[in-house]
């Protein structure tokens, strides 16, 4: 159990054009997801906090008009990168908490999504 | 600001060996302390967690936390090559929260 899915797993995109990331629970609810970022050598770094019903919170210096997060159902959270540039290129995942987790401190991470802009 | 150190390594110890990882924390409100494995191009997979004081054991994995010195270790014994990737430590200060990660050392096994 306790399964998260995230797709695609890799896209190359031109400069300019936008690219939708799905992050989606399969066996659980969950009431938050968190997005990271990961450069390579680097580690995790939160982008934002994504409340199903509710407006994402962003981290400083992540731009919210440019990474558009929707969480519209308790297993589905969805990463819009607009206008990706080269700079955006980096390996972006999702983690969910399980809803009523009341307590329980585990998050489960999806398996990334490559991204390269041309 | 939030951090989570970690010695980039690599860190190189032959098969059978102890491999000892460290972590130091700067947020002193941090209450959970996390250790994950991750291989190159692929997302953290979760080793364990402690929250107290003291040492936990799972398998061949060894969690030591000394909140007092904001230090969290994680000790990896009989090593195998298999055990060769970057290791995390996260922390957050309640449940359900998001996790502030180190950037992680990276553990190389010799066979």
């Amino acid at each position: 159990g306790a399964v998260v899915s995230q797709h695609p797993s890799w896209v190359i995109c031109k400069s300019g054009t936008s690219v939708k990331i799905e992050c989606r629970s399969l066996d659980f609810q969950a009431t938050t997801m968190f997005w990271y970022r990961q450069f390579p050598k680097q580690s995790l770094m939160l982008m934002a906090t994504s409340n199903e019903g509710s407006k994402a919170t962003y981290e400083q210096g992540v731009e919210k008009d440019k990474f558009l997060i929707n969480h519209a159902s308790l297993t589905l959270s969805t990463l819009t990168v607009t206008s990706a540039h080269p700079e955006d290129s980096s390996f972006y995942i999702c983690s969910a908490v399980p809803h009523l987790a009341i307590g329980y401190n585990e998050q489960f991470f999806g398996p990334g999504t490559r991204l390269t802009v041309l | 600001q939030k951090e989570v150190e970690q010695n980039s390594g690599p860190l190189s110890v032959p098969e059978g060996a102890i491999a000892s990882l460290n972590c130091t924390y700067s947020d002193r409100g941090s209450q959970s302390f996390f250790w994950y494995r991750q291989y190159s191009g692929k997302s953290p997979e979760l080793i364990m967690f402690i929250y107290s004081n003291g040492d936990k054991e799972d398998g061949r994995f060894t969690a030591q936390l000394n909140k007092a010195s904001q230090y969290v270790s994680l000790l990896i014994r009989d090593s195998q090559p298999s055990d060769s990737a970057t290791y995390l430590c996260a922390v957050n200060r309640q449940a359900g929260t998001a996790l502030i990660f180190g950037k992680g050392t990276t553990l190389s096994v010799s066979s």
